[in-house]
């Protein structure tokens, strides 16, 4: 069953435009990571953010982290074409730290 | 070298047919997965594989069969199976179990399978 629920599922924006993608949870979490998936290949590990942190980055990306909210939003700023992928929030629980993804999100960036 | 091949990258078989998916890594990781994903829907965890030890499997039909001969190869036995199991099957390694280190799954680019 899937714990991450992102929103929105679909984005569309200019190139130079700010995406911003939010992940919802529903149990305690050890760490919520970001996965990039161009379309029919293999998932691309972006950023891993631990549940005592509250803001990461990583060149054009920022994650940030609510844990009384059960939420997290991963910021791509000056988006590129190139960033036309679909984006996957994964949340490790349990004392094995298990990944499970949520339902993705479609971002396309138009040139 | 930080890359997880899988082999083929495409296959296509009858019900009756037995074949393999293949996955290997040379970054000595020791936790190693098989994930199965269907058109835009998540992975979804089949198996995981710890110091060559089957660790998890998520009440995955009996027609898949997971193998790991060694550290740096991971099989997937297909036998018997049904149209509804065409997907990508996509492996991943990782330096621990679920690597609470760094957390960071290593992913091939896919099995894509088609059963007819």
């Amino acid at each position: 069953s899937q714990q991450g629920e992102e929103d929105p599922q679909a984005l569309s924006i200019q190139e130079g435009e700010n995406a911003t993608m939010n992940c919802s949870y529903k149990t305690s979490i050890n760490n919520l990571q970001w996965y990039r998936q161009n379309s029919g290949r293999g998932l691309v590990h972006l950023i891993l953010i631990r549940s005592n942190e509250r803001e990461k980055h990583s060149g054009r990306l920022r994650v940030t982290l609510d844990t009384s909210k059960k939420s997290s939003s991963l910021l791509i700023t000056a988006s590129r074409a190139a960033d036309t992928a679909s984006y996957f929030c994964a949340t490790a629980t349990g004392a094995n730290s298990k990944l499970t993804f949520g339902k993705g999100i479609t971002l396309s960036v138009r040139p | 070298d930080t890359e997880v091949t899988q082999t083929p990258k495409h296959l296509v078989m009858g019900m009756t047919n037995k074949k393999s998916l293949k996955c290997e890594q040379h970054m000595g990781h020791r936790a190693m997965y098989w994930y199965k994903q269907k058109a835009k829907k998540p992975p979804e965890l089949m198996f995981v594989y710890s110091y060559e030890k089957l660790s998890i499997n998520e009440s995955v039909p009996s027609r898949f069969s997971p193998e790991c001969p060694n550290s740096s190869l991971l099989n997937l036995h297909l036998h018997a199976l049904q149209p509804e199991d065409s997907a990508l099957y996509l492996c991943a390694s990782s330096q621990g179990f679920f690597d609470r280190g760094t957390g960071e799954l290593f992913f091939g680019e896919g099995s894509r399978l088609t059963v007819l």
